[in-house]
């Protein structure tokens, strides 16, 4: 069965000290990675993709098929970073559903 | 704003009562989906329609609840004799069926049962 562990609810950082929210995931075939945010008082929205190998708002995150992880990285955290933090899979064998982590919330100290 | 619509924003409802969300999804999405979200998960899913046909449901689905999306383009959650655990906040997404699978969420209806 597929499922998507982020092992932490809470992080806090200073404001210019590196981030990184850790998401693990278990599925035996092919997932599609994401990450989502959700910015205060804001609908949940599309951070970045794996597929994309893109970096959004200085975020990256890299899929280890070997460690079955999905990691999410900033060098420097900003203020307006503070967020709610989803890591999702989606797999075309269902109907290119989402399951979600039960999120992490990341707070910025100024 | 041309993202997914879902109504109504806030209902809060007596136990035992009948209550109906609506979710207006992004107009060229064929696909829609609705999740559940209570305090402190990441939203789980209920199920999805590609076009007018509710293709997955997840066994989260109790008899109480039912969906539709008769013309392929809203779609309405009902909940039928509500319960005190129905209470949380219900997500609607949609996304195209090929290409990119992006799913684009809307606000959310919060319910509260009483």
């Amino acid at each position: 069965a597929q499922r998507v562990t982020q092992p932490e609810k809470l992080l806090s950082v200073f404001k210019g000290a590196p981030v990184e929210l850790k998401c693990n995931y278990s599925y035996s075939g092919s997932p599609e990675l994401f990450w989502y945010v959700q910015y205060s008082r804001q609908r949940l929205q599309l951070l970045l993709r794996h597929i994309s190998r893109e970096s959004i708002k200085g975020f990256t995150a890299d899929l280890n098929k070997g460690e079955t992880s999905f990691h999410l990285k900033k060098p420097f955290a900003q203020e307006e970073d503070s967020a709610m933090y989803y890591c999702a899979l989606s797999t075309l064998s269902t109907g290119n559903q989402f399951y979600f982590g039960t999120g992490t919330s990341l707070t910025v100290i100024p | 704003d041309t993202g997914v619509s879902q109504n109504p924003r806030h209902k809060i409802t007596k136990r035992g009562q009948n209550v109906t969300f609506r979710c207006d999804p992004i107009s060229e999405h064929n696909r829609l989906y609705w999740y559940r979200q209570t305090l402190g998960q990441g939203p789980e899913f209920l199920t999805y329609f590609q076009n007018e046909a509710q293709l997955e449901k997840s066994r989260l689905l109790s008899d109480r609840f039912s969906a539709e999306r008769p013309k392929g383009s809203f779609s309405t959650l009902e909940i039928q004799r509500t319960e005190q655990g129905d209470s949380a906040m219900y997500l609607c997404a949609s996304s195209l069926a090929s290409g990119s699978t992006e799913a684009f969420f809307g606000q959310g209806t919060r319910l509260t049962v009483v």
